[in-house]
C-alpha cells in the first residue's frame, strides 16, 4: 500500500547549485500539489499540477522555481541557484479529486538545507 | 495576512482527558475545512473534514465543531491517547474539491500520561 514517495528525503545544496525534489503521488492519484514549511510556520501551498499540465502555479516564487509533472514518471520540483532562504520542508501531496473525495494525502517531506 | 489562524501553539493534557485543538478563520468564502495531525519528520496526515453545510462530524475519538457565523472550528478527542501527541494543522479552502489548502501554524498536542 504505497503512499506518497517523495525523494531525497534529505538535500543538502550549496548556495547557487541547483535541487531537484521528486514526487511519485499515490496510486490512483493524478492530482499533485507541492508545499513549503518554513520553520515554526504551516504549509504554504506552491503549486498545483495534474499529468502534463500545471494548474495554478500561484504560489511559486516567480523565480528560480519550476515544477513539472510529466506523463511518465515522478512529479519534479526544481529549485535553480538556492540561497539560504529556500532552506525548508517541502511537501507533495497528491489526490483523486473526484465528488466526495478531495482530501490531499502527503509524503514524508523532502528537508532542503542550502548552506 | 493569516487566514487561518491557530493561536495556541501548543497544549497539554492528561491522558484519557478531552482534547481541544481550536482554529479561526477569516475569509468567509471558505466552506471546506479539514483537520491534519503531523509527526516530527513525517509528512502531515488526514484527520477529518467537514464542509460548510454540517456543523458536526464524527470519527471515532475525533469529532470536528464548525461555527460559521463564528468563523471558528474545533477538533475533540476523547479520549486522549499519548499517541496523539503530534502538532495539528486546519487547513481550509474555498469550495469543496478546491485544491488550495490555506493551513494554520498548529498547535503541538502533548498527551501526558
Amino acid at each position: 500500500n504505497a503512499g506518497v514517495m517523495q525523494n531525497p528525503r534529505h538535500l543538502v545544496r550549496r548556495r547557487g547549485q541547483e535541487a531537484r525534489l521528486r514526487c511519485s503521488p499515490m496510486k490512483g492519484h493524478s492530482h499533485v500539489y507541492w508545499y513549503r514549511q518554513l520553520p515554526e510556520e504551516g504549509l504554504k501551498f506552491m503549486v498545483y499540477l495534474q499529468k502534463e499540465n500545471i494548474i495554478d502555479e500561484s504560489g511559486m516564487p516567480k523565480e528560480r522555481f519550476s515544477a513539472e509533472f510529466p506523463k511518465e514518471g515522478p512529479s519534479i520540483l526544481r529549485i535553480q541557484q538556492v540561497v539560504r532562504g529556500d532552506s525548508a520542508a517541502y511537501f507533495c501531496a497528491s489526490s483523486q479529486n473526484r465528488e466526495g473525495s478531495y482530501e490531499q494525502y502527503f509524503g514524508p517531506g523532502t528537508r532542503l538545507t542550502v548552506t | 495576512d493569516q487566514q487561518v489562524k491557530q493561536n495556541s501553539p501548543s497544549l497539554s493534557v492528561q491522558e484519557g482527558r478531552i482534547s481541544i485543538l481550536n482554529c479561526d478563520y477569516t475569509n468567509s468564502m471558505f466552506d471546506y475545512f479539514l483537520w491534519y495531525k503531523k509527526y516530527p519528520a513525517e509528512g502531515p496526515t488526514f484527520l477529518i473534514s467537514i464542509s460548510s453545510i454540517k456543523d458536526k462530524n464524527e470519527d471515532g475519538r475525533f469529532t470536528v465543531f464548525l461555527n460559521k457565523s463564528a468563523k471558528h472550528l474545533s477538533l475533540h478527542i476523547v479520549p486522549s491517547q499519548p499517541g496523539d501527541s503530534a502538532v495539528y494543522f486546519c487547513a481550509a479552502s474555498p469550495t469543496s474539491g478546491t485544491y488550495k489548502y490555506i493551513f494554520g501554524t498548529g498547535t503541538r498536542l502533548k498527551v501526558l500520561a
